[in-house]
């Protein structure tokens, strides 16, 4: 089975300053998308950035890039010019190509920025 | 427009009572879901369907059973609450199964069961 891994419950950050968010993956496909997911306090679960699995180019959204290092199975979330409406729990998300696949979640980093 | 709505947003109920949570979505899309976050926040798929296929996460007890009266509906219905199962549950929407799609997400019930 596929595994998401975030191994930062939380993080801060100062406004205006740039934060990174760690996520890594285990899986045995070769093809597939990976996810940021944003949820503020109002729950609303929002989707940053989008990955694909056989583009070698990192994905970028404004001031939202990835990191992508496919060998090494990590998925990194960049975060440039950090403003106080990027709190918020953040979820990195793995789904498979193939095979009836479901989104598999991580157990998400709550940021904080601070003024 | 809200493109994808939940009611409830929030839902009190007592242990043992039957409840269900309506989902509805004007995005004209052909697959939704049900996701359950727990007190950890921790986010798992309970149920994906797309043309009356439906997909069970092997860990959802049977007490849990959605309904689709029509493609822009999902409706989750669940049977003798238990306490275990006070949760936020999200549903979610998206084009099609491929996992390209970008799933959109309701803002979610919050059930608490005492």
């Amino acid at each position: 089975a596929q595994t998401v891994t975030q191994s930062q419950p939380e993080m801060s950050v100062q406004e205006a300053e740039t934060v990174t968010l760690s996520c890594t993956y285990d899986t045995s496909e070769s093809d597939y998308y990976l996810f940021w997911y944003k949820q503020p306090p109002s729950r609303q679960m929002i989707l940053v950035i989008r990955q694909e699995a056989y583009k070698q180019q990192n994905a970028t959204e404004n001031r939202f890039s990835v990191n992508f290092q496919k060998a090494a199975k990590s998925f990194s979330l960049k975060i440039s010019d950090s403003q106080l409406g990027d709190a918020a729990m953040y979820f990195c998300a793995y789904r498979g190509r193939y095979n009836n696949n479901d989104m598999r979640f991580g157990a998400g980093t709550r940021l904080t920025v601070k003024p | 427009d809200t493109a994808v709505s939940q009611t409830p947003k929030y839902l009190v109920t007592q242990m043992g009572n039957d409840k269900s949570i309506k989902c509805e979505q004007n995005l004209g899309h052909d697959t939704m879901y049900w996701y359950k976050q727990d007190s950890k926040k921790f986010l798992k798929i309970m149920f994906s369907y797309n043309n009356k296929e439906l997909i069970i996460n092997e860990t959802v007890p049977n007490r849990f059973s959605p309904k689709s009266p029509d493609k822009a509906h999902l409706n989750l219905h669940i049977n003798s609450l238990e306490l275990g199962d006070s949760a936020v549950y999200f549903c979610a929407s998206s084009q099609g199964r491929l996992a390209g799609y970008e799933q959109y997400f309701g803002p979610g019930t919050r059930l608490t069961v005492t």
